[in-house]
């Protein structure tokens, strides 16, 4: 199975600061590589796919990237509603694999 | 397109665990379907997929104890582990898997749902 490592595993920032979410994948994952947001109590939903692009009604503040089997999640000036969990997960092999999570904590 | 689990909440160590997802607002047909799990211990598990067609595929972590049916006919499809232990207790979330031709062939989850917790007690 493919693992996937997030780091930090919790960032503490304020509004308005930037911040940088790494997931490193243990092989290669070409660009299958997604990215969910998840709120206490609630399921999670999906903010970038294939390493960078944007889903709908993501706002343009979010961003993904890539440099060889380190993926990353930057958030250029965080908002209220941005502190949660954030989870990469790969699509390029089964079983898919999720790596542990990131907490953002205000 | 909405995801609604429904589950038993309670089950007994070695029965088999059923959860059904009801998918309403679009077709089932022509995409995947996945069950994944949630335990503060393991985080998020994918435990397998089915297309509409009925071909499955599964994480080889839960060693043949799942399986996934899909009614196409319904707009449903469910969930099954058979002789469970309290390991298998997690919050279980069913959702669509999307295959976009445009993004390099790329698969992601685009619809969840609001999960169900089972515990094994």
């Amino acid at each position: 199975d493919i693992q996937l490592t997030q780091s930090p595993n919790s960032l503490s920032a304020s509004v308005g600061d930037r911040v940088t979410i790494t997931c490193r994948a243990s092989q290669d994952v070409s660009r299958y590589l997604n990215w969910y947001k998840q709120r206490p109590g609630a399921a999670p939903q999906l903010i970038v796919f294939y390493t960078s692009t944007l889903q709908n009604g993501v706002p343009p503040r979010f961003s993904g990237s890539a440099s060889g089997t380190d993926f990353t999640l930057t958030i250029a000036s965080l908002q209220p509603e941005d502190f949660a969990t954030y989870f990469c997960q790969q699509s390029y092999s089964t079983p898919y694999t999720f790596g542990q999570g990131t907490t953002l904590e205000i | 397109v909405q995801l609604q689990e429904s589950g038993p909440g309670l089950v007994r160590p070695s029965e088999t665990l059923s959860v059904t997802c009801s998918v309403s607002g679009g077709s089932i047909n022509g995409y995947y379907w996945s069950w994944i799990r949630q335990s503060p211990g393991k985080g998020l598990e994918w435990i397998g997929y089915i297309y509409s067609s009925g071909s499955t595929t599964y994480n080889p972590s839960l060693k043949s104890r799942a399986s996934i049916l899909i009614d196409i006919s319904k707009n449903h499809f469910s969930l099954n582990v058979n002789s469970v232990t309290a390991a298998d207790t997690a919050v279980y979330y069913c959702a669509r898997v999307h295959y976009d031709v445009f993004s390099g062939g790329s698969y992601y989850i685009d619809y969840w749902g609001q999960g169900t917790l089972v515990t094994v007690s």
